[in-house]
């Protein structure tokens, strides 16, 4: 059976600060691979998401960067943090077309101080 | 832009009694939803999908209607029990990725 990880699980960093979250994923062969911020009250927001290794696409414009090193992983970095980044990051995958149902991983709760 | 909203953000049952969760979409062109259960903390995790060819879908405990000309999802959950607890939120594809509801928050009382 197919398992998504996430990690850390929580990370609290200051302002200005680097950041990376890493999402793998396992039992599943050239997943599409996505990212996602859950604010507080509000719906997923998609981040970024991947239909191959080193093939990224954006759909916020941010401060944050995905990267796609291997098939199964998934990389979320950004040079310096925004308080206003701070948030719940969930990775998730999907088989097949990028419409099919997508699974989530156990996310990451990211708080800039 | 797209929105999906439900109409009740918060709801409480009885345990064994049936709840009904709800979503309305925007987009009169998806032709593809699904519901998402997630407890606190933790990931959403997927309880049932719905293709556009179709009204009803049935799993275990939890059937999903679909009405296309009003562009209204529910969530039907049979003899709600304890594990129910948690946030409900509904998602539909348009264009090139899937939108996301708030969520309902589903209590339920023992």
């Amino acid at each position: 059976s197919q398992t998504i990880h996430q990690w850390p699980a929580t990370l609290v960093q200051p302002v200005g600060s680097p950041l990376s979250l890493e999402c793998t994923v396992e039992g599943t062969s050239n997943p599409n691979l996505y990212w996602y911020r859950q604010a507080a009250g509000r719906g997923l927001q998609l981040l970024f998401y991947s239909v191959g290794i080193g093939q990224i696409s954006s759909e916020v414009p941010q401060n944050l960067s995905a990267s796609r090193p291997q098939d199964r992983q998934f990389i979320l970095s950004s040079k310096k943090l925004l308080l206003s980044d701070s948030g719940f990051y969930l990775c998730a995958w999907s088989g097949g077309r990028v419409r099919n149902e997508q699974f989530f991983g156990p996310g990451t709760r990211l708080t800039v101080l | 832009g797209e929105s999906v909203g439900l109409h009740l953000p918060t709801l409480s049952v009885q345990e064994g009694d049936n709840s009904i969760i709800n979503c309305a979409y925007s987009n009169s062109a998806s032709d593809y939803f699904i519901w998402y259960k997630q407890e606190s903390g933790k990931g959403p995790q997927f309880i049932i999908d719905i293709r556009s060819n179709m009204d009803k879908r049935q799993g275990q405990r939890v059937t999903v209607l679909l009405n296309k000309t009003v562009k209204h999802l529910s969530l039907q959950i049979a003899a709600t029990q304890p594990g129910d607890s948690a946030v409900y939120f509904c998602a539909y594809w348009a264009g090139n990725q899937f939108y996301f509801g708030t969520g309902t928050s589903l209590t339920v009382i023992p």
